[in-house]
C-alpha cells in the first residue's frame, strides 16, 4: 500500500493568514493526489484533484501543487469557515489511502 | 447534483455482519461508479471498495473476505456488507460517488458524500 504522511498534524492560525500543509507519498504517485476538508460531524468534501485542479464551487483560495511524492495545499488569506481537518489522498492504485489528516484551527 | 443517503443499524453485536444501504436520489445507479468509505471515531479515512453497476468491483485487502459491496439497480440503491465484525469496525461509514474526471490522466476522487451515520460494534 502507498502510505501518505501529513505535516503538521495540527496549526493555529489568523484571518488573512497564508497556510501550508505538506503530504508525502511513500513512492511516486505522479499528480495522482487529491484534496479534502472535514468540518466537525460533516462528510469530507473535495477541495482539489489531480494535485492542482479545482471542482466547480471550490474558493479560489486554495492552491495545490507538487508532484512524485512531495505535495502541498495551500491556503490564501485564511477565512474563518476554513476551520477544518484536510486530508490528502492518492488514487495512483488501491488501496486508494489517506494522509492521517491536519487540523487547521482559526 | 446527485445526493446519497446512509441508514442502517447503528449498533452491531461482535461477530455479526454490518450491513448499510445508501439511497441514491437526483441521480441514477448507472451514471456513475460507487464506493464506500470508513471513519473511525477520532480518527482518519479508509478507503473500503467500489463497485460499477456492470458489475466491476474493487476491495481494500485489509477487509478482503469479509466486505461486499453490491447494488439494486430498480431501487437506486447501493450496499455494504462486512462480516465477522469487531469493535474495530466501529466507525462512520461513507457513501460517495467515485469521479472519473472527464480529462485522461486526473486519476480519480470522491464526491457528493453521504452524511456517514456512525456504526458501533459492540455486545
Amino acid at each position: 500500500d502507498i502510505q501518505m504522511t501529513q505535516s503538521p498534524s495540527s496549526l493555529s492560525a489568523s484571518v488573512g493568514d497564508r497556510v501550508t500543509i505538506t503530504c508525502r507519498a511513500s513512492r511516486n504517485i505522479g499528480t495522482f493526489l487529491n484534496w479534502y476538508q472535514q468540518k466537525p460531524g460533516e462528510a469530507p468534501k473535495v477541495l482539489l484533484y489531480a494535485a492542482s485542479t479545482f471542482p466547480s464551487g471550490v474558493p479560489s483560495r486554495f492552491n495545490g501543487g507538487g508532484s512524485g511524492t512531495d505535495f502541498t495545499l495551500t491556503i490564501n488569506g485564511l477565512q474563518p469557515e476554513d476551520s477544518a481537518t484536510y486530508f490528502c489522498q492518492q488514487s495512483h492504485s488501491t488501496p486508494w489511502t489517506f494522509g492521517q489528516g491536519t487540523k487547521v484551527e482559526i | 447534483q446527485v445526493q446519497l443517503r446512509e441508514s442502517g443499524p447503528g449498533l452491531v453485536r461482535p461477530s455479526e455482519t454490518l450491513s448499510l444501504t445508501c439511497s441514491v436520489s437526483r441521480g441514477s445507479i448507472y451514471s456513475y461508479y460507487w464506493t464506500w468509505i470508513r471513519q473511525p471515531p477520532g480518527k482518519g479515512l479508509e478507503w473500503i471498495g467500489y463497485l460499477h453497476h456492470g458489475g466491476t468491483t474493487d476491495y481494500n485487502p485489509s477487509l478482503r473476505g469479509r466486505v461486499t459491496i453490491s447494488v439494486d439497480k430498480a431501487k437506486n440503491e447501493l450496499f455494504l456488507e462486512l462480516t465477522s465484525v469487531t469493535a474495530a469496525d466501529t466507525a462512520r461509514y461513507f457513501c460517495a460517488v467515485l469521479v472519473i474526471p472527464p480529462t485522461s490522466g486526473k486519476g480519480y476522487y470522491f464526491d457528493s458524500w453521504g452524511l456517514g451515520p456512525l456504526v458501533t460494534v459492540s455486545s
